[in-house]
């Protein structure tokens, strides 16, 4: 099936740690964002990146790190400067035409132990 | 900031017409709106998006005033699935740029 994965599903870190999430599409889409999600808030955007080797901070960008080398994917780590990590991870992608509508994945939610 | 200001929470009775609403006073020429919903604990999903005329799909439609300052997502015949957190989104339409999220407006189908 075509369409936004995201993984793992929910995930654990531990004071001081770097963690990474995953965010793979094979919509063969040219732009991908990350979005973080707090409790009963709108959704904040960490980066995005509109081509391959490239990203853009969005709002929210410290204490995070991203890269895209292949189109597919999008990984996002979040460091140990980020000191609320706690939220829950919001992948998307889109492409140029068709209304640019962003398709999001299923998300990944982050707790620190 | 978002651009759009939509009421915190609505309730509709199963069966009938959800209409909510959206403020965009601000909107530019080249921004459109766009519609998601974000049923709990899930990404959100895209239901429409229009620039002056009215839209409509399978899910919703979407009626924009003439003078483009507001407008209404229209669900036909509201289900318990269709519970959901609905944001409202001006946005241009070139150069794939992020979406601005608000609070949104949280919708409660009652049977």
């Amino acid at each position: 099936d075509g369409g936004i994965t995201q993984s793992p599903k929910y995930l654990f870190r531990k004071e001081g740690q770097n963690v990474t999430l995953s965010c793979e599409q094979n919509l063969n889409h040219d732009a991908m964002y990350w979005y973080r999600q707090d409790p009963g808030q709108g959704l904040r955007l960490i980066y995005y990146s509109q081509i391959v080797n490239d990203f853009q901070k969005g709002d929210i960008a410290e204490g995070y790190s991203v890269s895209r080398e292949k189109k597919e994917s999008f990984p996002l780590t979040v460091t140990s400067a980020q000191k609320n990590p706690t939220a829950f991870y919001l992948c998307a992608s889109s492409t140029s035409g068709s209304g640019e509508t962003q398709y999001f994945g299923p998300g990944t939610r982050l707790l620190v132990l | 900031d978002a651009k759009t200001t939509q009421p915190p929470s609505m309730d509709c009775a199963e069966g009938r017409a959800a209409n909510l609403p959206c403020n965009h006073s601000t909107i530019s020429g080249n921004e459109y709106v766009y519609w998601y919903r974000q049923i709990h604990s899930q990404g959100p999903q895209y239901i429409i998006h229009g620039l002056k005329n009215n839209e409509t799909n399978e899910m919703a439609s979407l009626i924009i005033t003439e003078d483009r300052k507001s407008s209404t997502l229209i669900l036909p015949h509201a289900t318990l699935r269709d519970t959901a957190v609905y944001y409202c989104i001006v946005r241009a339409y070139s150069g794939n740029t992020p979406l601005v999220f608000g609070k949104g407006t949280r919708l409660s189908v009652i049977a």
